[in-house]
This record gives structure tokens, C-alpha cells and sequence, in this order.
């Protein structure tokens, strides 16, 4: 049964700092693996998709990395801001299905001026 | 503007309600979805359609109920609300097909059983 554990929960860094999240997963016969932000009492945003066949995806100051062989996939914050501030969730297809999500039970980040 | 729509926002009421959480979306998606999130918990799914008529049950047991009459809608029905079922209920469709799996995701309904 596929199991993802995000690592580490909760994080405060001060702005300008290079972050790293960490997203890992026990079945790494996956289709692909997403990033989502998560604001206070608000739904998901997506913020990045890696294919299973691709070891990373860069969006602005935002860059995943999948390393599948290994079940780990990396979100890399460079710069955070004090708008970077929420939530960081991970999330993987249901073994056998690429539609049904299995998500992580995230990284609250807080990022102080 | 496509998007995806949840009412109401936050729900406060009294055990024994029956009570109707509601899901639209404008982007011609099959695919729905219901997850449940109690806070800083994951999110787990409780009920998935793949199209009009469609519904299953997801990974988490749930006592609510879901409907597919309309590719656009698709509500969540609690017949007798419990405090147990206090939380955080999130509404997702996506598009179709192998790799477009992006889910677009609900406010969420924060929902809070007395």
C-alpha cells in the first residue's frame, strides 16, 4: 500500500533562505508525483508536475526533482519570501491508477521578514 | 472563467442534520473527487466519479453519500451529521486522459457538527 511521509512538518526560516522540502513514498512504481501549496482554510494549488519518466521540473524560484528508484522527490524554494508562507504538500497516483491522488501530510512553512 | 466551486464555505450545525455539501465545476472535467481533511492531517479520498452516473467509494470509509446527474456537479450528502464528521471537505475534478492527471482543487467546505 502505497504510504508518503513528508519531511520535516513544519519549518521557519527567515526570508531570502534556500529551502528544501522533503516528499518520500514506499511504491515507487508511480506515474508521476505533483506539489501542491495549501493557504490557511483555502484549496489546493498545483504547483508542479514531474512525470515519472523526468527528474525535475523548475516554475519560477520553484524546482522538484524525482528520484523514483530511491521512493524521494525534493521541492527547492530559492529566495523564500514571506508570500511563500502555507502549506507544501506532496502527492502520488494510487497504485494502479494515475487519477486518485495519495497525499502527504504536508510541510507548513513560514517564511518571517 | 473556468473554475471549480464549493458552497457553502463553513457549516455550523446541531448533531442529527442532514446537510448537502455542494461542488460545481465549469471545465467540462469527468473526473471528480471528495477529500476529507481533518487539520494538519493528509487529505484522504472518500468518493470519486469518472463521469456522469459514476460514483465510488475512495480509500477512507466514509458514512456520507455522492450523486453524478450532471457532469458539472457533484454534492456530498450527510443523511445524520455526528461531531465525528467534523472537517475540512475538499472537491477536485481533473482532466482526462494518461499523463493530464492535474487535479484542480475546491476552497474546501470547513464543516463543523455541534
Amino acid at each position: 500500500k502505497q504510504e508518503v511521509t513528508q519531511i520535516p512538518a513544519a519549518l521557519s526560516v527567515p526570508e531570502g533562505e534556500n529551502l528544501v522540502l522533503n516528499c518520500s513514498f514506499t511504491d515507487s512504481a508511480i506515474y508521476n508525483l505533483q506539489w501542491f501549496r495549501q493557504d490557511p482554510g483555502k484549496g489546493l494549488t498545483s504547483l508542479l508536475l514531474i512525470q515519472s519518466s523526468q527528474r525535475e521540473q523548475t516554475s519560477g524560484r520553484l524546482n522538484a526533482s524525482l528520484d523514483k528508484s530511491s521512493g524521494r522527490s525534493t521541492l527547492y524554494i530559492a529566495a523564500s519570501q514571506p508570500g511563500d508562507s502555507a502549506t507544501y504538500l506532496c502527492a502520488v497516483p494510487f497504485s494502479g491508477g494515475y487519477n486518485k491522488l495519495i497525499f502527504g501530510a504536508g510541510t507548513r512553512l513560514a517564511v518571517h521578514p | 472563467e473556468a473554475d471549480i466551486y464549493q458552497t457553502p464555505r463553513y457549516l455550523v450545525i446541531g448533531t442529527g442534520k442532514k446537510i448537502t455539501l455542494e461542488c460545481s465545476q465549469t471545465m467540462g472535467h469527468d473526473k471528480m473527487y471528495w477529500y476529507q481533511q481533518d487539520p494538519g492531517m493528509e487529505l484522504h479520498l472518500i468518493h470519486y466519479s469518472y463521469g456522469v452516473n459514476s460514483t465510488e467509494k475512495g480509500d477512507l470509509s466514509s458514512e456520507s453519500t455522492v450523486s453524478r446527474i450532471r457532469t458539472e456537479h457533484f454534492p456530498l450528502t450527510l443523511e445524520s451529521a455526528r461531531p465525528s464528521h467534523t472537517s475540512q471537505y475538499l472537491c477536485a475534478s481533473s482532466e482526462y486522459g494518461e499523463g493530464m492527471p492535474l487535479q484542480f482543487f475546491g476552497p474546501g467546505t470547513r464543516l463543523t457538527v455541534l
